[in-house]
């Protein structure tokens, strides 16, 4: 099935630096990638829509400029936390759509100190 | 605009007794519905979906949930609760925007399983 691998798992980062966070589709090809967001015991949120080629959508909140998402091609997607802070500390989580449905990947919990 | 809301925050069952964890939609039109699975430090697992096919949908692991229109509701069912079963479970609609289709979540239910 489809699969998208996600990197890194786990990232620790000290407050004012940046962090960058990859989806890769396996074996196929994503040409709309989703970024969500989990806070601890919460709901997984839509951050923003991207897709290959052009500019991603962000919802409504969401800081285009400290979340820069890349889409530059149909495997790969990225997800750039720029001058972190403690409150960005979350659960980052990927998705795609592929021909059976939605895949998702493994997340990533990013901390930063 | 479409959206989901779980009813209930915990349910707290024991083990080999029904769960049943509720979940209520509003759509314009006929929406996908998803149940996905989230156990502790772990990534989703889609149990099932509804894509306006059969109203009554079977899952993996025992999970079935039923399609009722006239109720706005795609309550997710078992009939013996395993301790494997703790979990966070989400009720998700597919929401089209103008970028793409995003699956938009609800805001979980916590299932408890006791022996």
């Amino acid at each position: 099935g489809a699969v998208v691998s996600q990197h890194p798992s786990r990232v620790i980062c000290k407050s004012g630096t940046s962090v960058k966070i990859e989806c890769r589709s396996l074996d196929f090809q994503a040409t709309t990638m989703f970024w969500y967001r989990q806070f601890p015991k919460q709901s997984l949120m839509l951050m923003a829509t991207s897709n290959e080629g052009s500019k991603a959508t962000y919802e409504q909140g969401v800081e285009k400029d400290k979340f820069l998402i890349n889409h530059a091609s149909l495997t790969l997607s990225t997800l750039t936390v720029t001058s972190a802070h403690p409150e960005d500390s979350s659960f980052y989580i990927c998705s795609a759509r592929a021909d059976y449905g939605y895949t998702f990947g493994s997340g990533t919990r990013l901390t930063v100190v | 605009a479409q959206s989901v809301t779980q009813l209930d925050s915990h349910v707290s069952v024991s083990e080999g007794t029904p769960v049943l964890l509720r979940c209520n939609y509003s759509s314009s039109y006929s929406p996908s519905l998803f149940w996905y699975v989230q156990h502790p430090n772990k990534g989703l697992q889609l149990l099932l979906k509804y894509t306006s096919a059969a109203t009554l949908v079977k899952g993996i692991n025992g999970f079935e949930a039923e399609f009722k229109k006239s109720e706005t509701s795609f309550h997710l069912t078992k009939p013996s609760a395993h301790m494997s079963d703790a979990a966070e479970y989400f009720c998700v609609v597919s929401l089209p925007n103008q970028a793409g289709t995003a699956l938009i979540f609800g805001k979980g239910t916590t299932l408890s399983v006791s022996s």
